[in-house]
C-alpha cells in the first residue's frame, strides 16, 4: 500500500504561522488533498494540489512537490478555532478512493 | 444544498451483537464511500460504490461487514457480529462522478462493549 506520514501532534501560538508536513511514496499519488477535522466532527475540504507549487487560499496555503513526495499545509495568523486535526490524503489515478494519513492534531494556544 | 446525512449518530452495543448504519449522500453524487475512523487515526476506506455497483471493497472485513446501495442513492453498512475493535466512527462520504473532493457526513460513532 501507499504510506502517508504526518507528525502526530503540533502546538503553535495564536497569531503565529505553522507548517504541517506530509510525505508519501512517490510512485503512488497524482494529487494531494488536505482536510480539516474538528474533534467530533466530519472532515471538511481545505485544498487540493495536483500540480507542483503553492496554492494560496486566504490564511491557508498548500504546497506540493511530486518528485519529492512532499506536501505541506501552511496556516497563517493562527486563531484558536484552527485547533483541529489536519488530514493529508493522496489521490491515485482513475476513480480510486483517497488514502488518508493519520492526521496531525494542532493545538493553538494563547 | 443538503449535506450527507447519516444515522444514528451514536450507537452502543455489546460484542457479538449486530448494528446497521444508514447514509444518504448529496443529491446527484454518484460515488459513495464508507470510511472507518478509529480514535486518533485517519479515515480508512471500507467500501466505495459507483451508483449501485461496488468499485472497491478490498479492505472490507467481509466475514462480518456488509454494505449495499441497492438503488444507487442511500446506503446501509452492517456489522454482524461486532467485535471490540470495531469501536470507531463510521464516516460516509460522497462525490460527484469524475471529481475527487469528498463531502463527509457527521459520522456514526460506534462503541462496542
Amino acid at each position: 500500500g501507499q504510506n502517508i506520514d504526518q507528525p502526530t501532534e503540533m502546538t503553535a501560538t495564536e497569531g503565529a504561522i505553522v507548517q504541517i508536513n506530509c510525505t508519501y511514496q512517490t510512485s503512488g499519488f497524482n494529487g494531494l488533498f488536505w482536510y480539516q477535522q474538528h474533534a467530533g466532527e466530519a472532515p471538511t475540504f481545505l485544498s487540493y494540489n495536483v500540480l507542483d507549487g503553492l496554492e494560496e487560499k486566504g490564511r491557508f496555503s498548500s504546497f506540493l512537490s511530486r518528485s519529492k513526495g512532499y506536501s505541506y499545509l501552511l496556516l497563517k495568523e493562527l486563531q484558536m478555532k484552527d485547533s483541529a486535526s489536519y488530514l493529508c490524503a493522496g489521490a491515485n489515478s482513475g476513480n480510486t478512493p483517497l488514502v488518508f494519513g493519520k492526521g496531525t492534531r494542532l493545538s493553538v494556544i494563547a | 444544498e443538503a449535506g450527507v446525512a447519516q444515522s444514528p449518530r451514536y450507537k452502543i452495543i455489546e460484542k457479538r451483537q449486530s448494528v446497521a448504519f444508514w447514509c444518504n449522500p448529496i443529491s446527484g453524487h454518484a460515488t459513495l464511500y464508507w470510511y472507518q475512523q478509529i480514535l486518533g487515526q485517519g479515515p480508512k476506506l471500507l467500501i466505495q460504490f459507483q451508483n449501485n455497483g461496488v468499485v472497491d471493497d478490498s479492505q472490507l472485513p467481509k466475514d462480518r461487514f456488509s454494505a449495499e446501495r441497492l438503488k444507487g442513492v442511500d446506503s446501509t453498512l452492517k456489522i454482524q457480529p461486532a467485535k471490540l475493535e470495531d469501536s470507531a466512527v463510521y464516516l460516509c462520504a460522497s462525490s460527484l462522478r469524475g471529481t475527487r473532493e469528498l463531502f463527509f457526513g457527521e459520522g456514526s460513532r460506534l462503541t462496542v462493549l
